[in-house]
């Protein structure tokens, strides 16, 4: 079983709809989630952390978190054509510094 | 203006021949990372460093190797044992705690 799974995709959403982004993971001890986003031939770049259960808000990102179906998810509002590219999820393992990264869903938003 | 570099941003070299590629950090992290990214995959570990002279193999160490000599530099070298050695190469740092990882811009490694 793979640590972190994601849908690979693509999700295509037109301009201005919500893009909804999931990923499970494996390890009930882990603590600490991350959402990356990567254009094509750039490096990931971190756009949402969460630590909590529940729901955290920042701008048109929203990250959700649910430890006890261990299952995060990215919501982008209003979505734009500048969100189209791979989004990837991350865990940090609950021991030592070893990051778990899905496989990443690519995103593909349409003017 | 902290961060991670990687150089050279593109490299090229001839099949049987060893290559290392740079990773340098001034954001004081301890914990350094490589990955590989190929096509439309996900990151794979290849190796990571918690601290100075220690690191550890990842998932596809096999073809590679590391040192940590300085807390700052963290080089991969790709040996002429990696059988497929074309691909995205990324460095990260993080530090201790339930924080996120930095990612340098990475390396495209050709080998033809």
């Amino acid at each position: 079983q793979k640590e972190v799974e994601q849908n690979s995709g693509p999700l295509s959403v037109p301009e201005g709809a919500i893009a909804s982004l999931n990923c499970t993971y494996s390890d009930r001890g882990s603590q600490s989630f991350f959402w990356y986003r990567q254009y094509s031939g750039k490096s990931p770049e971190l756009i949402m952390f969460i630590y909590s259960n529940g729901d955290k808000e920042d701008g048109r990102f929203t990250a959700q978190l649910n430890k006890a179906s261990q299952y995060v998810s990215l919501l982008i509002r209003d979505s734009q054509p500048s969100d189209s590219a791979t989004y990837l999820c991350a865990v940090r393992g609950n021991t030592g510094n070893q990051f778990y990264f899905g496989t990443g869903t690519s995103l593909t938003v349409i003017p | 203006d902290g961060g991670i570099t990687q150089s050279p941003k593109y490299l090229f070299r001839k099949e049987g021949q060893n290559v290392t590629l740079s990773c340098e950090q001034n954001l004081n992290h301890d914990a350094m990372y490589w990955y590989r990214q190929d096509p439309g995959q996900g990151l794979r570990l290849i190796y990571y460093s918690q601290i100075v002279n220690d690191f550890q193999k990842g998932d596809i160490a096999e073809g590679y190797s590391v040192s940590r000599e300085k807390k700052e530099s963290f080089p991969l070298t790709v040996t002429s044992a990696q059988k497929n050695p074309t691909a995205f190469y990324l460095c990260a740092s993080s530090i201790e705690g339930p924080y996120e990882q930095y990612f340098g811009p990475g390396t495209r490694l050709t080998v033809t």
